[in-house]
């Protein structure tokens, strides 16, 4: 099956800097969605976007929707400790249904 | 509140034991799907339903099955379950049409002995 290429793998950062991540495809995508997962708990979702060159924002988080459809990205601005764990891309192919490919996740640490 | 429940949260069972997740969701969602959640391989679909009586195989099916015979409720099935399907189980409704936001149950820990 599909699976999307995230990136970093992990990242160590001090507390109020800015963070970026990406995540690409081989296929084309009608929908990105970004999410958060705590440890124990499942995945909270953060951004949704639906079309080609969107940007969204939620609080200090931006995403976008690249043009080629075949990439996102995330940003977090001025990093605090809760932003503290693991951020997952999810994708869903054209013409797939309620099919949805994850990437293999970004693992944030905040530096106090 | 709108949320999707699973059960059990952890589950320790043997190989061949048959067993059955229920996941249920309150927001009158079309769409709900099983994923399993493995270290290093992320989140992978297992079969995911667009309606009552609809469902569908996603990237890893084998071992597994399920039905939705209400539109609230999409238990996940191991017949015969094996050490292989030790794994983190969530449940994730989405509403559908123009939305497609999943949103994910608390997860089911099972180890398969």
């Amino acid at each position: 099956g599909q699976q999307l290429n995230q990136s970093p793998q992990s990242m160590f950062i001090q507390e109020g800097e800015d963070v970026s991540m990406n995540c690409t495809s081989s296929s084309i995508f009608n929908t990105w969605l970004w999410y958060k997962q705590d440890p124990g708990e499942g995945p909270v979702l953060l951004i949704a976007l639906y079309k080609a060159g969107e940007l969204t924002s939620n609080g200090r988080l931006t995403a976008q929707f690249g043009i080629t459809r075949k990439d996102s990205f995330l940003n977090i601005s001025a990093s605090i400790p809760s932003d503290v764990g693991i951020y997952f891309c999810a994708g869903q192919p054209e013409n797939t249904g309620n099919q949805f490919y994850f990437g293999t996740g970004t693992s944030l640490t905040v530096i106090p | 509140e709108a949320q999707v429940t699973q059960n059990p949260r952890y589950l320790i069972t043997v190989t061949g034991k048959k067993l059955t997740v229920t996941c249920s969701q309150n927001m009158n969602h079309e769409y709900m799907s099983w994923y399993r959640q493995d270290p290093g391989l992320g989140l992978r679909q297992i079969y995911y339903s667009m309606n009552v009586e609809v469902t569908d195989k996603g990237d890893v099916p084998e071992g597994y099955k399920v039905s939705r015979k209400e539109k609230r409720n999409f238990p996940l099935i191991l017949e015969s379950p094996s050490p292989n399907q030790t794994s983190l189980y969530f449940c994730a409704s989405t509403q559908g049409g123009s939305y497609n936001e999943q949103f994910f149950g608390p997860g089911t820990r099972l180890t398969v002995l």
